[in-house]
């Protein structure tokens, strides 16, 4: 079965940095776009990123551009987000999820990132 | 980036109501738009994908209809396992989510 299992988060300052990882299995990862969301606690849902199944096209809210970056390794079906500059408002469970390009079918259970002095 | 409009933002039901949540696009979308179910402190699961289609192993008492920019998602008969915060999510363009309606027992 599919499974997506989120990895990385934790506590960080503003201005730091977080690398956050998704190991897939259960699917034919190379041939999926893969997406990064994020819910703020208490609050709806917001896209981060996603990223095309070659990583040929990748794609950011302006809320994260330049500060965020996605990328995936098909080898270890693996998919990434590096996030530095790191804001409060970026506090939030992360998310990845199977998709990008329409609907998102499978997601992950969520890493919880906070960021805070 | 297109805003995406759910209403209500809240409602209350009881068992074996009929529920309608509407979500509105700020401009044309034709059929790019999906629902979701979140429970608490859970992740999203996949109801319905383009506009209508019933995600596999979802109920049949939920069904979405419509197009261009207002689109339904209906809940038949409610069951308990129903109450949770539904969102939709257009995939036109660049992805937006609406803000969720809440779906709390009367």
């Amino acid at each position: 079965q599919v499974q997506l299992v989120e990895s990385g988060g934790g506590l960080v300052k503003p201005g730091g940095s977080l690398r956050l990882s998704c190991a897939a299995s259960g699917f034919p990862f190379s041939d999926y776009y893969m997406s990064w969301i994020r819910q703020a606690p208490g609050k709806g849902l917001e896209w981060v990123s996603y990223i095309s199944s070659t990583s040929s096209y990748t794609d950011y809210p302006d809320s994260v551009k330049g500060r965020f970056t996605i990328s995936r390794d098909n080898a270890k079906n693996s998919l990434y987000l590096q996030m530095s500059s790191l804001r409060v408002e970026d506090t939030a469970v992360y998310y990845c999820a199977r998709g990008g390009n329409g609907w998102l079918d499978f997601w992950g259970q969520g890493t919880l990132v906070t960021v805070s002095s | 980036d297109i805003q995406m409009t759910q209403s209500p933002s809240s409602l209350s039901a009881s068992v074996g109501d009929r529920v309608t949540i509407t979500c509105r696009a700020s401009q044309t979308i034709s059929r790019y738009l999906h629902w979701y179910q979140q429970k608490p402190g859970k992740a999203p699961k996949l109801l319905i994908y383009a506009a209508s289609a019933l995600q596999s192993g979802v109920p049949s008492r939920f069904s979405g209809s419509g197009s261009g920019t207002e689109f339904t998602l209906t809940i038949s008969s409610l069951q308990p396992e129903d109450f949770a915060t539904y969102y939709c999510h257009q995939s036109y363009s660049t992805l937006t989510f609406g803000g969720g309606t809440k779906v709390e027992i009367k």
